[in-house]
């Protein structure tokens, strides 16, 4: 069952725009994870932010946590043609397994 | 670099026939993991393995079974291949001193005539 759930499903911008994708998930988290997945690919790991952490930046990617509304975001700043991918959020449930639950991801596109 | 690699990036076989798809990391891993992508349902876990020889039932391990027989290799079997197992199978590997961090495989788009 899917712990993670990413919205929107689809967003399409202009290059140089700043993308913005939400995750919502149900039970608490250790922690959660990005992935980009380019077309027809395997996943890439982003980024990672624990539970007590409220937000992290890596290059242009900012992703922020709020484990009271159980959410995160993931901010792609400055947006590329190359961003053009979908992004996966995954879980990994507090007292759960260590294997991270992914969602259903937001594809996103980047027009030039 | 670490690196996941997958036998094939496309396979078309026909239904009833038995199918292997290999996965090798080179990263040492202690785990690794066999995933399915369909749309709209994103991945669902096929079959987990945390040792040499070890292997655990995900979310859909109905018509899969797994081998693991050296730690950088899992293998997922399809005894008799079917119609609806036609879909993107990604491999992924993690350590236990990282388990929130897989590093996929680039995939194989199966379809199953």
């Amino acid at each position: 069952s899917q712990q993670g759930e990413e919205d929107p499903q689809a967003l399409s911008i202009q290059e140089g725009e700043n993308a913005t994708m939400n995750c919502s998930y149900k039970t608490s988290i250790n922690n959660l994870q990005w992935y980009r997945q380019n077309s027809g690919r395997g996943l890439v790991h982003l980024i990672l932010i624990r539970s007590n952490e409220r937000e992290k930046h890596s290059g242009r990617l900012r992703v922020t946590l709020d484990t009271s509304k159980k959410s995160s975001s993931l901010l792609i700043t400055a947006s590329r043609a190359a961003d053009t991918a979908s992004y996966f959020c995954a879980t990994d449930a507090l007292g759960g397994s260590y294997i991270p639950t992914f969602g259903r991801g937001t594809s996103l596109i980047v027009h030039p | 670099d670490v690196k996941v690699t997958q036998s094939s990036r496309y396979l078309v076989k026909r239904t009833g026939e038995k199918v292997f798809l290999e996965c090798v990391q080179d990263m040492d891993h202690e785990n690794m993991f066999w995933y399915r992508q369909d749309p709209g349902l994103g991945l669902r876990l096929i079959y987990f393995s945390y040792d040499v020889k070890m292997k655990e039932k995900g979310d859909i391990p109905e018509g899969y079974s797994v081998s693991r027989e050296k730690k950088e290799r899992f293998s997922l079997i399809l005894e008799s291949a079917s119609t609806n197992q036609t879909s993107m199978y990604l491999c992924a590997s993690s350590s236990w001193a990282a388990t929130d961090t897989q590093y996929f495989g680039p995939g194989t788009r199966l379809t199953v005539l």
